[in-house]
């Protein structure tokens, strides 16, 4: 069964403090996985899309990579207001967006 | 470009009523999916329309039905409301093809009381 698992469910760090978090899949023919930022009571917002392993992608402090098993999200010297749940969403082979749970991360000034 | 726009923004509605739901995509945008979003369950897929069809539905009971209109705008019905309905309800709209990026809008709050 397609599977999406994103981790930690939730993060704090300081304000400044590097880390990356993790959405691994294991799905039948990976067609592209999205990153999304959802803040309290608010749509997903879009960040990343990445298509093949090896891709990468910037965004201000965000980086996201892609590796034939998993995908990660790093964050340079985050600042509180990228304190957000992050959600991980991969399209597999038959064209089923599946969905992870979200890390939540909080970022303390 | 506008964003995604739903309406009404929050409702509340009394078990056993029926409520409906409106998305308009973003312009150019021809398929609109729908999603349930709830603390426990996270984000599930309700369904998806691409040129007034169906292209995709998710595992959910016949109350929720959805349909969309020749100029791409969405709506979703539920019928005979029970208390887990109680969610946030997400439309997304993408240009066309399955692989396309989706664009959220910001979602209706449903409370079912």
């Amino acid at each position: 069964e397609d599977q999406v698992t994103q981790s930690p469910e939730a993060l704090r760090l300081q304000e400044g403090e590097s880390s990356s978090l993790n959405c691994s899949y294991t799905v039948s023919g990976l067609r592209g996985l999205f990153w999304y930022r959802q803040d309290p009571g608010k749509g997903p917002e879009f960040l990343f899309t990445l298509y093949s392993a090896g891709e990468e992608k910037e965004k201000e402090r965000l980086k996201a990579t892609l590796t034939k098993k998993e995908s990660f999200l790093h964050i340079t010297a985050p600042k509180p207001e990228d304190s957000a749940t992050y959600l991980c969403a991969v399209l597999d082979s038959n064209y089923q967006l599946i969905w992870g749970a979200g890390t939540k991360l909080i970022i303390k000034p | 470009k506008a964003g995604v726009t739903q309406t009404p923004r929050y409702l509340i509605k009394t078990r056993g009523q029926q409520v409906t739901l409106s998305c308009s995509p973003i312009s150019g945008h021809r398929s609109v999916s729908w999603y349930q979003q709830t603390p426990g369950q996270g984000l599930q897929f309700l369904f998806e329309y691409f040129s007034e069809t169906q292209r995709n539905k998710g595992n959910f009971p016949g109350r929720f039905s959805g349909r969309q209109f020749s100029n791409s705008r969405s709506e979703m019905n539920v019928s005979t409301l029970e208390l887990g309905d109680s969610a946030l309800y997400l439309c997304a709209s993408s240009r066309q093809e399955s692989t396309d990026t989706q664009y959220f809008g910001p979602g209706t709050r449903l409370t079912v009381l």
